[in-house]
């Protein structure tokens, strides 16, 4: 879905916050961004989502721009187990259901 | 509780074969879809079972692939006369009632292989 851009790839030493970047300078009012990760041979996991104000959970901070064209997804603490591919996304919410669609990610490498 | 599970985990099989994959979603949720993903991609939706309504099976890329859901909960995927090309990771997904706000949950998936 070529609605996000992510970097290919970032480092993060272990224990300090992964910042994981996305802009989505088309998304349109009604399109939530959502954050998913796929760890080596396993299914995508869902980490967080937010339509336009900062949300946090027991994984993550989300912080999307006042303009909504860039978010960041933050991992506060990174461990070796965050190591995964990052998927952003745009997911628009209508009446109906609506399938995922993702691009090729950032793979985020949490090292010692 | 369990979240989605899938079988087998992984299946190696040969040109021509045909081939069933089993999906488990999570209990009382009413939506279930599957997505295939190929070595390198994104994911590729297939098709989607929503309660009793009748399935969207506008992903599902030949009338080799088929898939059922018996009782509104477990899911079956079959694929008749395997090519190559059907070599991928197939994955389920589940979510409580399948509208678009809704928070999608994945399987591990089942890695297929045709020789």
């Amino acid at each position: 879905d070529a609605k996000t851009t992510q970097p290919p790839s970032m480092d993060c030493a272990e224990g300090r916050a992964a910042n994981l970047p996305c802009n989505h300078s088309t998304i349109s009012g009604n399109e939530y961004v959502y954050w998913y990760r796929q760890i080596h041979s396993q299914g995508p996991q869902y980490i967080i989502h937010g339509l336009k104000n900062n949300e946090t959970n027991e994984m993550a901070s989300l912080i999307i721009t006042e303009d909504r064209k860039s978010s960041t997804l933050i991992l506060p603490h990174a461990t070796l187990r965050d190591t995964a591919v990052y998927y952003c996304i745009v997911r628009e919410w209508d009446s109906g259901y609506s399938t995922l669609t993702f691009g090729k990610g950032t793979m985020l490498l949490v090292s010692p | 509780g369990a979240g989605v599970s899938q079988s087998p985990s992984n299946k190696v099989t040969e040109k021509g074969k045909d081939v069933e994959l089993r999906c488990d979603p999570i209990s009382g949720h009413t939506a279930l879809y599957w997505y295939r993903q190929s070595l390198g991609q994104g994911l590729e939706f297939l098709i989607y079972f929503q309660g009793n309504s009748a399935p969207d099976k506008s992903g599902l890329p030949s009338d080799r692939f088929s898939a059922e859901r018996t009782g509104g909960s477990v899911s079956t995927l079959t694929i008749q006369r395997t090519q190559q090309e059907d070599s991928a990771v197939y994955l389920c997904a589940s979510s409580p009632g399948g509208t678009a706000e809704e928070t999608q949950y994945f399987g591990p998936g089942t890695r297929l292989l045709v020789l």
